[in-house]
């Protein structure tokens, strides 16, 4: 079936640095990505969608200057976190699904970030 | 308000015993998606529905969409130390390929 390949898993980072989070499908391309924030014993809360050689769309609330989208490829999206705080701290899993109507959104195995 | 409504909040089961979960939907659905997680890993995709009236199984899984496609069931048969997990349904509002919206989830334990 199909795989979506996110890295890395775990990251510490230092307070004001930045982290990219990679998400790749594997095996099949994907136009459309997308990035969620999972609070402790919350749900998932998508943060936007990335869309492969155009803008990302973020919901609302979610700061464009801070989490940065990249959709360079079909198969890649990254998501940088600028100048990192330590309430960026959380875990971030993407999601993608294949260019064909009616396909069910894969997950990454999520990145849990830690800003000391 | 919440779209997506998952209950129970959280399940304790003796192995063996079969269970059911449930997700309600505010709006009728394009598609429901049931998923399972083990807490800071990823998700593990489990079934889609689309049609109303729809039920798939896979192995000891069993979920369900009422005909107004606002409701999904999933049900466990003789539920094992290995079913449990977080089960979260997420909801397509808008067909197309487009984002999930999910529910908080629904913590089952299983007791050996």
């Amino acid at each position: 079936g199909a795989v979506v390949s996110q890295h890395p898993s775990r990251v510490i980072c230092k307070s004001g640095t930045s982290v990219k989070i990679e998400c790749r499908s594997l095996d099949f391309q994907a136009t459309t990505m997308f990035w969620y924030r999972q609070f402790p014993k919350k749900s998932l809360m998508l943060m936007a969608t990335s869309n492969e050689g155009s803008k990302a769309t973020y919901e609302q609330g979610v700061e464009k200057d801070k989490f940065l989208i990249n959709h360079a490829s079909l198969t890649l999206s990254t998501l940088t976190v600028t100048s990192a705080h330590p309430e960026d701290s959380s875990f971030y899993i993407c999601s993608a699904r294949e260019d064909r109507a009616n396909t069910e959104a894969f997950f990454g195995q999520g990145t849990r970030l830690t800003v000391v | 308000s919440q779209e997506l409504e998952q209950s129970p909040q959280s399940l304790i089961v003796q192995e063996g015993k079969n269970l059911t979960i449930n997700c309600t939907s505010s709006k009728t659905l394009y598609g429901l998606y049931w998923y399972k997680q083990k807490y800071g890993e990823g998700l593990i995709f489990l079934m889609m529905l689309q049609k109303g009236g729809e039920e798939k199984s896979h192995e000891k899984i069993t979920a369900k969409l009422d005909e107004k496609k606002q409701q999904s069931s999933l049900h466990i048969t003789a539920s094992q130390p290995s079913h449990a997990g977080i089960y979260l349904c997420g909801a397509d509002f808008t067909g197309a390929n487009s984002k999930l919206t999910f529910g908080k989830g629904i913590t089952l334990s299983v007791r050996p």
